[in-house]
């Protein structure tokens, strides 16, 4: 079964702050997705990276793909309140990738 | 608004019972996927249909089923419900599979509290 371990699961910073997000597994994926749920909401898509190596930016964040495509980052630079919510990371498996594991994800709570 | 549209939002139900969870998947996509978000397991795939056929299948159990009409709407029936099935459950669709830039876009969820 392929698990994907995902830290911290809470994240309290101030306005301003670095951080970052790690996502674990002793599995390959075919890609991995990194998505953000809000209150209410289903999980809206912020990137796909799918080679080992690849990094990818979405203005103030910056997400990479291990090498061996078993581990992702997610970073965010100078943190705002609007980055507020639950971020999940997901890999497609690797045999089927239409099949996606989800991280438990890490709330994120940014106070101005 | 993700154009995945979800009914019911909210669902009370007393164990034993049966509920069909439904999704209209986004306009043009044929794939369709069901997806339950609980706090003890987060969030876990349960099915997916391409195009009215099952195309992949997860951590679904023998009680639930899932079906995709010719119209691309999909159901998600729930039967003999316990109590550890309360949970939020998501439908997504997407074009086709899951690809690099191919987005798969999550509805509103379904709320279901089992008493």
């Amino acid at each position: 079964t392929q698990l994907l371990e995902q830290s911290p699961q809470f994240l309290s910073i101030q306005e301003g702050e670095n951080l970052t997000v790690y996502c674990n597994s002793s599995s390959v994926f075919s890609s991995l997705q990194w998505y953000r749920q809000e209150p209410g909401e289903g999980p809206v898509l912020l990137v796909t990276v799918v080679t080992g190596g690849e990094v990818k930016k979405l203005k103030r964040l910056t997400f990479q793909f291990g090498d061996a495509r078993k581990d992702s980052s997610l970073h965010i630079t100078a943190a705002q309140p609007g980055d507020t919510g639950l971020y999940l990371c997901a890999g497609g498996d690797e045999e089927y990738g239409n099949k996606l594991v989800f991280g438990a994800g890490t709330i994120l709570r940014v106070k101005s | 608004d993700s154009g995945v549209t979800q009914t019911p939002k909210h669902l009370i139900t007393a164990t034993g019972q049966r509920v069909t969870l439904r999704c209209s998947p986004r306009s043009g996509d044929l794939s369709v996927y069901w997806y339950q978000q609980s706090l003890d397991q987060g969030l876990q795939f349960l099915i997916q249909y391409y195009n009215g056929e099952e195309r992949a299948k997860g951590n679904i159990l023998e009680r639930f089923s899932a079906q995709q009409f010719p119209d691309l709407h999909s159901e998600l029936n729930l039967s003999s419900l316990e109590l550890g099935d309360s949970a939020l459950y998501f439908c997504a669709s997407s074009v086709s599979t899951i690809a690099p830039g191919n987005t798969i876009y999550f509805g509103e969820g379904s709320w279901l509290t089992v008493v």
